[in-house]
């Protein structure tokens, strides 16, 4: 199984500021990488496919990058809507797919 | 745009089972693949498995095979997913979430959750 490994467990920014979000895989996934923001009571919104495509409807603030085992989200310009929990996931293998454990991003 | 409503919470003794419903609307029910996820508190979302309507067959995780089966109504438009042999450590929020078959790749539409609580 592949484990995703997110970083930093919390990150507390101010709105305006960019905010940067890692994720590493124990192994290559190539681009099968997804990104999620989940809201307190929500379900998780598809915010990033294939590494850095941006899912329909997602404002452009919201980037992705990298290939391989090393992902970075990258949130340039934060809105106080994007204040959450955000997650990576893999389908390397779409029998296999995994989630990283998630980076809470709060209000500094 | 797929709408995908679940069935509500419920309470549940150890060893019992639980069934939990996925109704799609707004879209082609057979252009998605369904699969569910799984929420403990403080854990991280774990894949359960995958049903494609179109065809019908289930895959699993390797941790959920015995354990959960999934199925598909086309004519209702509604996935299930049954749990068996539940434990505390079952307790957890459950989504259904669409993939498009060829769109992209990622959980486009989620289901609201469901509330499963295993309690003596």
């Amino acid at each position: 199984e592949i484990v995703l490994t997110q970083s930093p467990a919390t990150l507390s920014l101010s709105p305006g500021e960019r905010a940067t979000l890692s994720c590493r895989a124990s192994q290559s996934v190539r681009s099968s990488l997804a990104w999620y923001q989940q809201k307190p009571g929500q379900a998780p919104r598809l915010l990033i496919y294939d590494a850095s495509k941006r899912a329909p409807g997602i404002p452009a603030r919201f980037s992705g990058s990298g290939s391989g085992t090393d992902f970075t989200l990258t949130i340039s310009r934060l809105e106080p809507e994007d204040f959450a929990v955000y997650f990576c996931q893999q389908r390397n293998n779409w029998l296999s797919i995994t989630f990283g454990q998630g980076t809470r991003l709060d209000i500094k | 745009q797929v709408q995908l409503v679940q069935s509500g919470a419920s309470v549940k003794k150890p060893g019992s089972a639980v069934k939990v419903s996925c109704k799609a609307s707004g879209g082609s029910f057979i252009s998605y693949a369904i699969n569910w996820v799984r929420q403990a508190p403080g854990q991280r979302l774990e894949w359960m498995g995958v049903i494609m309507p179109i065809f019908g067959a289930a895959n699993y995780a390797p941790k959920f095979q015995g354990k959960v089966t999934i199925t598909a109504d086309k004519s209702t438009s509604t996935a299930y997913m049954d749990l068996s042999s539940l434990g505390s450590e079952d307790t957890a929020v459950y989504y259904c979430a669409a993939a498009a078959v060829a769109g992209t790749g990622g959980f486009d539409f989620w289901g609201q959750g469901t509330q499963v609580t295993v309690s003596s």
